[in-house]
C-alpha cells in the first residue's frame, strides 16, 4: 500500500499562511492526474473534502484554501489562516486503489 | 440535497459480527459509487471497502477476509457487515459517496462502534 506522512502539527497565527505537507512513498501521480485529495475534520465531525485531483478546489471551499504538487510531494496552503480553519487536516491517494489510503493527519494550530 | 446517514449497534460483542446500514438521498447508487471509512478515535481514517455504482465491490485486502458489502438500490441503502470483531476495530464509521475523483465528497455523520464485552 502507498504510504502517505504527514508532520503531526503546525502551528501558525492567524492571518498568516499554513503550509501543509504530505510526502508520497511512491508516485500518485497518472499521466496529468495527480491523484491526491485533501480534507478538513474539526473534532466529531466527518472529515470535509476541500481539495481533489492535488489542485482543484471542492464546490463550496472558500479560495483562500488551494493545493498543488505532483509525484510523491503535495502541499496544502492556506492563505490566510482564519480561526474557523483550525482543525485536522489529512492527505488521501487514490492511485492505487484498492485501497485508498489517508495521511495520518497534521493538527493545525495558532501559535 | 446530497444526505447520506449510517445506522447500527453502537455496542458490539468480540468475536461478534458488525451490521451497519448507510442510507442515502439525493443521488442514485446507480450513478454513484459508495466507500466505507472508519477511524479510530486520535488516528487517521482507514478505507475498507467500495459498493460501485455497478454493483461490484472492492475491498482493503487487510480487511477483506472478514468484510462484505452489498446494497438495495430500491432502498437506496448499502450494507456492511463484518465478522469476528476485536477491541481494535473500536472507531467511528462512515460512509462517503465516491463520484469517480478519487474522494469522496459527501460523507455521513458517522455512527460510533465500541467492541467490548
Amino acid at each position: 500500500d502507498i504510504v502517505l506522512t504527514q508532520s503531526p502539527a503546525l502551528a501558525v497565527s492567524l492571518g498568516q499562511r499554513a503550509t501543509i505537507s504530505c510526502r508520497a512513498s511512491q508516485s500518485v501521480s497518472i499521466s496529468r492526474y495527480n491523484l491526491m485529495h485533501w480534507y478538513q475534520q474539526k473534532p466529531g465531525q466527518q472529515p470535509k473534502l476541500l481539495i481533489y485531483r492535488a489542485s482543484n478546489l471542492a464546490s463550496g471551499i472558500p479560495a483562500r484554501f488551494s493545493g498543488s504538487g505532483s509525484g510523491t510531494d503535495f502541499t496544502l496552503t492556506i492563505n490566510p489562516v482564519q480561526a474557523d480553519d483550525i482543525a485536522t487536516y489529512y492527505c488521501q491517494q487514490s492511485r492505487e486503489s484498492p485501497p485508498w489510503t489517508f495521511g495520518g493527519g497534521t493538527k493545525l494550530e495558532l501559535k | 440535497q446530497v444526505q447520506l446517514k449510517e445506522s447500527g449497534p453502537g455496542l458490539v460483542q468480540p468475536s461478534e459480527t458488525l451490521s451497519l446500514t448507510c442510507t442515502v438521498s439525493g443521488f442514485s447508487l446507480t450513478s454513484y459509487s459508495v466507500s466505507w471509512v472508519r477511524q479510530p478515535s486520535g488516528k487517521g481514517p482507514e478505507w475498507m471497502g467500495r459498493m460501485w455504482y455497478d454493483g461490484d465491490t472492492a475491498y482493503n485486502s487487510a480487511l477483506k477476509s472478514r468484510l462484505s458489502i452489498s446494497r438495495d438500490t430500491s432502498k437506496n441503502q448499502v450494507f456492511l457487515k463484518m465478522n469476528s470483531l476485536q477491541t481494535d476495530d473500536t472507531g467511528t464509521y462512515y460512509c462517503t459517496r465516491d463520484p469517480e475523483l478519487g474522494a469522496g465528497d459527501y460523507w455521513g455523520q458517522g455512527v460510533m462502534v465500541t467492541v467490548s464485552s
